[in-house]
């Protein structure tokens, strides 16, 4: 059974900039995760899905971050513009409707400069 | 809202030596528990959880932890480490029912030297 699948593993990019990263979650996993950890602390949840709708938004930034999972299977994470605290590593989690267990991707590490 | 403390960010343990890392929670309401370990570059892996029942539980890799309602601990434990063990391990809560967020600790580096 395929993982969650993430990319890109990395990015660089400058404050100010945009960045997109995309998550595939283990098929049949109708529940979808993305986190945020910052160096020296756990992750910790930006928004929560169910199919394509979100259960819970209330820690992410909107005023620059914003997430969507249209067809309710990939999703994206979109940061726009990027500051320097936003540098992390993006963890996306997926887990079966119901399920405790949740799963969890290789993340993403941005460092914005 | 639930937190979660694990006490030690950084514990150094000698190769075939037993290791504890602490853990501890707060939450007005039952939780269950967990321990997640991350290795470099990687996701978080499940290493085990407390959901109900046995107050012991025990995970892959030859690790326990006791969860201890009193004391609002989840402590893990193995009673001898490899080398392969260095990782970060992190506690976690969430809510006692499916599809809910989960809530980190800090995380604990383990280094373990030969």
């Amino acid at each position: 059974e395929a993982g969650v699948a993430q990319s890109p593993r990395y990015k660089i990019i400058e404050k100010r900039q945009s960045v997109a990263f995309w998550c595939n979650p283990i098929s049949g996993h109708a529940t979808l995760y993305w986190y945020q950890q910052i160096l020296g602390q756990g992750p910790k949840l930006l928004i929560q899905f169910q199919n394509n709708g979100v259960v819970d938004d209330s820690q992410l930034p909107k005023d620059r971050f914003s997430a969507e999972r249209l067809k309710g299977v990939d999703s994206t994470l979109k940061i726009q513009p990027a500051k320097l605290e936003d540098s992390a590593v993006y963890l996306c989690a997926s887990s079966l409707v119901g399920s405790y267990e949740q799963y969890f991707g290789p993340g993403t590490r941005l460092t914005v400069t | 809202a639930q937190s979660v403390t694990q006490l030690d960010s950084q514990v150094p343990v000698f190769e075939e030596a037993p290791v504890e890392l602490r853990c501890n929670y707060s939450s007005s309401v039952s939780v269950y528990l967990f321990w997640y370990v991350q290795y470099p570059n990687q996701g978080l892996q499940l290493l085990l959880k407390y959901l109900s029942g046995s107050t012991l539980v025990k995970g892959i890799n030859g690790f326990e932890a006791e969860f201890n309602k009193s004391q609002t601990s989840f402590h893990l434990r193995k009673p001898s480490v490899h080398i392969s063990d260095t990782a970060e391990y992190f506690c976690a809560v969430s809510l006692p029912s499916g599809n809910t967020p989960l809530v980190f600790g800090k995380g604990t580096r383990l280094s373990v030297i030969a």
